[in-house]
């Protein structure tokens, strides 16, 4: 079965410490996705990719930078993690656009910066 | 831009009773795709149903959904809720045009107690 899986789980860091999330899809998809989830703001797109070498910005990219290393890899990082990057982070893969835009999301990461 | 709004934050029904969450959009293309995407407690968000042609009625586990580009609206029902159907649910908005990301609204949760 397709799968997106994030690791870690669960990460503490503190304020101006080095945070770098994984991501990896069995899918084949071309589109790649970092979104972060808060109460009250939904799913905010971070940085997004559609293919390996490529990476284009999001709605919330300060503070953030990714980089897609393979079609199966995609890495969000945290050069200086602050306390307003406390959030629950998704990765999310999709074969194309349009009718094609179907998201298969990962399980997660939980960030706390402290 | 484009933009999705949910209207409720949260939406709180008695077991039985009718569900509707409302969704509109806003896009200057003339073929939006809409999704619903639904999340439970302590999951990732997963695809309940998907539609890009106007007018037409789609439906997935007891939900149903029309896409009705006149009034931009993409509101998701079922006729009787149950307990299990308690989740945060998103609307999303995708098109040919923009590298597959999808703008998602804020969220309703739906609470069904007893």
């Amino acid at each position: 079965e397709a799968a997106v899986t994030q690791s870690p789980r669960n990460k503490v860091t503190v304020t101006g410490g080095n945070v770098t999330l994984s991501c990896r899809q069995t899918n084949s998809h071309n589109y790649m996705y970092w979104y972060r989830q808060d109460t009250g703001h939904g799913l905010r797109l971070i940085h997004y990719s559609y293919g390996a070498g490529n990476l284009q910005i999001g709605d919330v990219p300060d503070g953030y930078k990714a980089t897609r290393t393979t079609q199966e890899d995609f890495f969000l990082l945290l050069e200086l993690a602050s306390p307003s990057q406390t959030s629950l982070y998704f990765c999310a893969s999709s074969p194309g656009q349009g009718a094609n835009s179907d998201y298969t999301f990962g399980s997660g990461t939980r960030l706390l910066v402290i | 831009g484009d933009s999705v709004t949910q209207t409720e934050g949260l939406v709180t029904l008695t077991e039985g009773l009718p569900v509707m969450l409302n969704c509109t959009y806003q896009t200057i293309y003339s073929n939006p795709f809409l999704f619903w995407y639904v999340q439970h407690l302590n999951e990732s968000p997963r695809l309940l149903l998907k539609s890009f042609t106007d007018n037409k009625r789609t439906e997935h586990q007891g939900f149903h959904a029309t896409l009705h580009k006149s009034s931009s609206s993409f509101h998701l029902q079922k006729s009787s809720a149950q307990l299990s159907d308690s989740a945060l649910y998103y609307c999303a908005l995708g098109g040919n045009y923009n590298q597959g990301k999808l703008i998602f609204g804020q969220g309703t949760k739906l609470s069904i107690k007893p």
